[in-house]
């Protein structure tokens, strides 16, 4: 089976550029999240959807950060306009989340670098 | 504050048991405890969770002590493949229980040695 499946894998932009990281959960999952690592502040979640719909953004940094789920099967996490500071790895992880706690499943991230 | 502290590095011979420590002392009763990986360059790998009871599945065993209050990761035959950062993380039962409720610290980096 297909895990997550993010997109692109690295990108490189000059600041001030759009950059659009793109997501596809695992089939059937109903939750999805995306986070961000830096090797100052480690792994932060940014924002997790359920069902399509956001439930908590509290940790997206600004307002140039936003994500959408238009469907089940696909997620993006836009940066406008990007800066130099957003040069992380960014993750998207999703899970079937039942009465029974399950596992989040990551994909292998997008290495982002703003110049 | 973190909810869990953890070694910062730990080395483990390839072939023996790696005891991998974390303290969550400050845990509560619907707070299960999760362990997971991550190799250089993926994304975290899960590796098992408990709430109250050992237990062990074809990656590790996790040991809880009785009180809750810290539990060991154990990888029983480690390969230079589980050389990894490792993360402890309590989390409440529950949905819609992530956010700052599913923190990830710093972990801690496991180096496999042949």
């Amino acid at each position: 089976d297909a895990g997550v499946i993010q997109s692109p894998r690295h990108e490189v932009t000059e600041m001030g550029q759009e950059v659009t990281l793109r997501c596809k959960p695992i089939s059937g999952h109903d939750y999805l999240f995306w986070y961000r690592q830096t090797m100052m502040r480690g792994l932060e979640l940014l924002i997790y959807f359920n069902n399509n719909v956001p439930i908590d953004d509290s940790g997206m940094p600004e307002d140039r950060f936003s994500a959408k789920m238009p469907n089940a099967s696909f997620s993006t996490l836009k940066i406008q306009p990007s800066e130099p500071r957003d040069s992380a790895v960014y993750f998207c992880a999703s899970s079937l989340e039942t009465d029974q706690l399950q596992p989040q499943h990551f994909g292998d991230g997008t290495r982002l670098s703003i110049l | 504050d973190a909810k869990t502290t953890q070694p910062t590095s730990m080395d483990c011979a390839e072939g023996r048991a790696a005891n991998l420590p974390c303290n969550h002392s400050t845990i509560s009763g619907n707070e299960y405890v999760y362990w997971y990986r991550q190799i250089h360059s993926q994304g975290p790998q899960y590796i098992i969770h408990g709430l109250k009871n050992n237990e062990t599945n074809e990656m590790a065993s996790l040991i809880i002590t009785e009180d809750r209050k810290s539990s060991t990761l154990i990888l029983p035959h480690a390969t230079l493949r589980d050389t990894a950062v490792y993360y402890c993380i309590v989390r409440v039962a529950g949905k819609d229980n992530y956010g700052q409720n599913f923190v990830f610290g710093p972990g801690t980096r496991l180096s496999v040695l042949p």
